[in-house]
């Protein structure tokens, strides 16, 4: 089993429709969240980054962490097709313990 | 630029030659981190420095893999004899300090083994 699970996709919504991608993680010392958004040839780009529990917004993007239930999310609302992109979770753990481990990445395109 | 910057952007090579891929990370980051990414996954780690000390290096997948960062600024991955196994994208990251900043990626070198 993987540390951290991602549904690989694709997951293709209507322009406007609220986006859900989420990750699953095993890990318990994991204690930053982040998320990342990659276009194709183009390296991950950091678009929400949290650390403990709790919730984070920016914007149309809302980042959710259950550190009880091990999950995390990530919220787009009103989505454009400048979101189609692949999503990417990623945790890392206590200060110290550098290493990000990152999710297989979801595949998200928004139809216009 | 402002970004992390890397070169080649491709390399094609043949078996058994050694290459080596250079990473420039954002002015001023302390910490430095390569990774690898194969095709519809998620980078895995390899290693990471603070300044010019390699902290972990666990992720290396064998001793033809090795990086240095002689001046704390940029820094070279080097594969020795490599094999077609090798052929991914390799991703540099920095950081402007060690535990909680976050790491900012550049756009890979893509590693192609023939």
């Amino acid at each position: 089993q993987k540390e951290v699970e991602q549904d690989p996709g694709p997951l293709s919504v209507p322009e406007g429709a609220i986006v859900s991608l989420n990750c699953t993680y095993s890990n318990s010392a994991f204690q930053y969240f982040m998320w990342y958004r990659q276009y194709s040839r183009k390296g991950p780009e950091l678009l929400m980054y949290t650390y403990s529990s709790g919730n984070k917004e920016d914007g149309r993007f809302t980042a959710q962490v259950d550190k009880s239930s091990k999950y995390i999310s990530l919220f787009i609302r009103d989505s454009q097709p400048s979101d189609s992109a692949t999503y990417l979770c990623a945790m890392s753990g206590r200060q110290g313990a550098q290493k990000l481990v990152f999710g297989q990445g979801t595949r998200l395109t928004i139809n216009p | 630029g402002a970004g992390v910057s890397q070169s080649p952007r491709y390399k094609v090579t043949k078996r058994g030659q050694d290459v080596a891929l250079r990473c420039d990370p954002i002015s001023g980051h302390v910490s430095l981190y390569w990774y690898r990414q194969a095709l519809g996954q998620g980078p895995e780690f390899l290693t990471y420095f603070n300044y010019e000390a390699q902290q972990d290096k666990s992720g290396l997948p064998n001793d033809r893999f090795s990086a240095e960062r002689p001046e704390g600024s940029i820094s070279t991955l080097t594969i020795q004899r490599t094999e077609q196994r090798d052929s991914a994208m390799y991703r540099c990251a920095s950081s402007a300090t060690g535990g909680d900043q976050p790491q900012h990626f550049g756009d890979g070198t893509r590693l192609s083994i023939l």
